[in-house]
């Protein structure tokens, strides 16, 4: 079946340290997304790619980094810098940016 | 107050009732799309409506579009315990020559047996 993969489910962060959250998808999507949700709030944009090699900045996306390297995979890094990185982090693709996302299950990052 | 923000807040219904949500917009926009999220999981897509269209059906779900009063709403008919989760409506709105999906903060929704 296809589909996008998030891993690890939960993900604990120490003082100083990046973290880096895993995406990948097989339903050969050009445009992937990386969504912060916190609770009682609605999604918000870090980054997005709407192909390999290439990213853009969403509404949040200070302390964080990201890669597109494969069409697949689209790793995000929560860094040091980010100083309350706690929340749910979403990956989501779709065929082109106009076309409706799909979601992966989240990975919750909480820190020690 | 939010583009795409939902009313209300939360929703709390008996299995068989209708459940309508509504969600309210600012700018022009393409398109308004409905999604729903499992407590701890992903969002799944649920219905795209085009500023063009007025209704959209899909099996017992009803979504309505006032572009007049930049408004959506999403009808549940005869709700299911397995409705129980959060609603979220999301524009894909014009800004120039900037297209931007925007989400509102979402509707939570329990259908008690």
């Amino acid at each position: 079946d296809g589909g996008i993969t998030q891993s690890p489910k939960y993900l604990f962060r120490k003082e100083g340290q990046n973290v880096t959250l895993s995406c990948e998808q097989n339903l050969n999507h050009d445009a992937m997304y990386w969504y912060r949700q916190d609770p009682g709030q609605g999604l918000r944009l870090i980054y997005y790619s709407q192909i390999v090699n290439d990213f853009q900045k969403g509404d949040i996306a200070e302390g964080y980094s990201v890669s597109r390297e494969k069409k697949e995979s689209f790793p995000l890094t929560v860094t040091s810098a980010q100083k309350n990185p706690t929340a749910f982090y979403l990956c989501a693709s779709s065929t082109n940016k106009y076309q409706p996302q799909h979601f992966g299950d989240g990975t919750r990052l909480s820190i020690l | 107050s939010q583009q795409g923000e939902e009313d209300p807040q939360a929703l709390s219904i008996q299995e068989g009732e209708n459940a309508t949500m509504n969600c309210s917009y600012k700018t022009s926009i393409n398109n308004l799309q409905w999604y729903r999220q499992n407590s701890g999981r992903g969002l799944v897509h649920l219905i795209l409506i085009r500023s063009n269209e007025r209704e959209k059906h899909s099996g017992r779900l009803r979504v309505t579009l006032d572009t007049s009063k930049k408004s959506s709403s999403l009808l549940i008919t005869a709700s299911r315990a397995a409705d129980t989760a959060s609603y979220f409506c999301a524009t894909d709105a014009q800004a120039g020559n900037n297209r931007k999906l925007i989400w509102g903060l979402g509707t939570s929704l329990a259908v008690n047996p």
